[in-house]
């Protein structure tokens, strides 16, 4: 069925380092990719996006990545730092609608 | 500007009690969701509203569960009678129309039914 996975449940980076975390989705007709935050006891918190029409999308210090070929999904955090420790959320848009359809999380953690 | 602003924060209740959860989202955004999420299952769209008006309810659990959008600024969801199974964090969520725009969460609301 239609679903947004991800392949890591956690992730454990050192400060400084960059961080990547996957995501795999299923459903060829979505044409809109989130990409949240979510820190303990918050709400999901929004990163950035991309429309299905882009490869690549810059933001402050993140980047997503999208691969249409094989329906897969990147985010890509540089000079990692420990605020960054938290669970990374991918999300599509939800049977192409208004709503939206959320992988499980990965949790990210940066050491010192 | 104010975020999503859901009450209550936390709630225990003791199962059979009914459950209000509240919710006012961004003023100006025409799309209300209500999600839930618990380790098991993340997080799963429950149901949303468009201009007020429920558009999908397909993830609403059961017959127990209700929710309600008297007007732009305000909404509702219900459980009666909760059961320790509900016991989860219920996030609201509002967007504007047109595809593609971000969809802005609140605090959540942390239910416990004992």
């Amino acid at each position: 069925g239609e679903s947004v996975g991800l392949h890591l449940p956690t992730l454990s980076v050192q400060e400084g380092d960059n961080s990547i975390i996957n995501c795999a989705y299923s459903n060829s007709a979505s044409d809109y990719f989130i990409w949240y935050k979510q820190e303990s006891g918050k709400g999901p918190q929004f990163i950035i996006d991309i429309r299905s029409n882009m490869d690549k999308r810059q933001g402050q210090r993140v980047t997503v990545l999208l691969n249409k070929t094989v329906k897969h999904l990147s985010l890509q955090i540089a000079a990692t730092q420990p605020g960054d420790s938290a669970v990374y959320f991918c999300a599509e848009n939800r049977n192409s609608g208004y709503a939206l359809n959320f992988g499980k999380g990965t949790s990210l953690l940066v050491t010192p | 500007d104010a975020g999503v602003i859901q009450s209550p924060r936390h709630e225990v209740t003791e199962m059979g009690q009914e459950v209000t959860l509240r919710c006012k989202p961004i003023s100006g955004h025409d799309y209300l969701f209500w999600y839930r999420q618990t380790m098991m299952r993340g997080l799963e769209l429950l149901i949303y509203f468009n201009n007020n008006v429920p558009i999908d309810d397909s993830g609403m659990p059961e017959d127990r569960f209700s929710a309600k959008m008297p007007n732009a600024s305000f909404s509702t969801l219900k459980i009666q009678p909760s059961e320790p199974r509900d016991s989860a964090v219920y996030f609201c969520a509002s967007r504007t129309g047109g595809r593609g725009n971000t969809i802005y969460f609140g605090e959540g609301s942390w239910l416990t039914v004992v």
